[in-house]
């Protein structure tokens, strides 16, 4: 099992609309957690870190759920320039082992 | 000021070749890596220094040897490069486990 899942997508979802997505990770022991972007051909850029009591950062809200090992991104009010490749981030406290989901891919269409 | 550099940005080289791709930051990170991401666009940690020490160094065939002269610069250099080796080439840089600033990339292409 890989450590750290996502949803490849492609999510396509119209102008205005709310998208959600999450990421799985199989390690108990991760610690720290990220939303990174990544449009294409472009290095990843920090979307947001993800905290335990979740966090939002204008459309973008990230939660953590330890119980059930994931974390999740929602976008509000989508617009054309959400349009991406989300790469999630999870990193061991154990041995500080950063790991990158394969990334989920999302849409908007005008 | 960019915060990580890396250079070239593209790279066209011949299988057989020995070539060099360089990273520098200026943000005073102690810790430095080198990215992989092939065509499946699926991001690969290749190897880690923390104060010029490898930490990490997956499983990386050993003609990718990567050189760290100071804190601020993680060089990675190939031998013999193989048709199976282009892909994008990415650096990053981290205060130790805190989060990543990437380069913008390396794109190599072995003809």
């Amino acid at each position: 099992r890989k450590e750290v899942e996502q949803d490849p997508g492609p999510f396509n979802v119209p102008e205005g609309a709310t998208v959600a997505f999450n990421c799985t990770y199989s390690n108990s022991a991760s610690q720290s957690f990220f939303w990174y972007r990544q449009d294409c051909r472009k290095e990843p850029k920090l979307l947001m870190s993800v905290y335990s009591s979740g966090n939002e950062d204008g459309r973008f809200t990230a939660q953590l759920n330890r119980a059930s090992q994931y974390i999740s991104l929602l976008i509000r009010d989508s617009k054309l320039s959400d349009s991406a490749t989300y790469l999630c981030v999870v990193i061991r406290s154990n041995d500080y082992k950063l790991s990158f989901g394969a990334g989920t891919t999302v849409t908007v269409r005008a | 000021d960019t915060a990580v550099s890396q250079t070239p940005k593209y790279l066209v080289t011949q299988m057989g070749n020995d070539k060099s791709i360089k990273c520098e930051q200026n943000l005073g990170h102690d810790t430095m890596y080198w990215y992989k991401q092939d065509s499946k666009k699926f991001l690969k940690i290749m190897f880690s220094y923390n104060n010029k020490e490898l930490i990490i160094n997956e499983t990386v065939p050993n003609r990718f040897s990567p050189k760290s002269p100071d804190k601020a610069h993680l060089n990675l250099h190939i031998n013999s490069l193989e048709l199976g080796d282009s892909a994008v080439y990415f650096c990053a840089s981290s205060r130790g486990n805190e989060k990543l600033f990437f380069g913008s990339g390396t794109q190599l292409s072995v003809l």
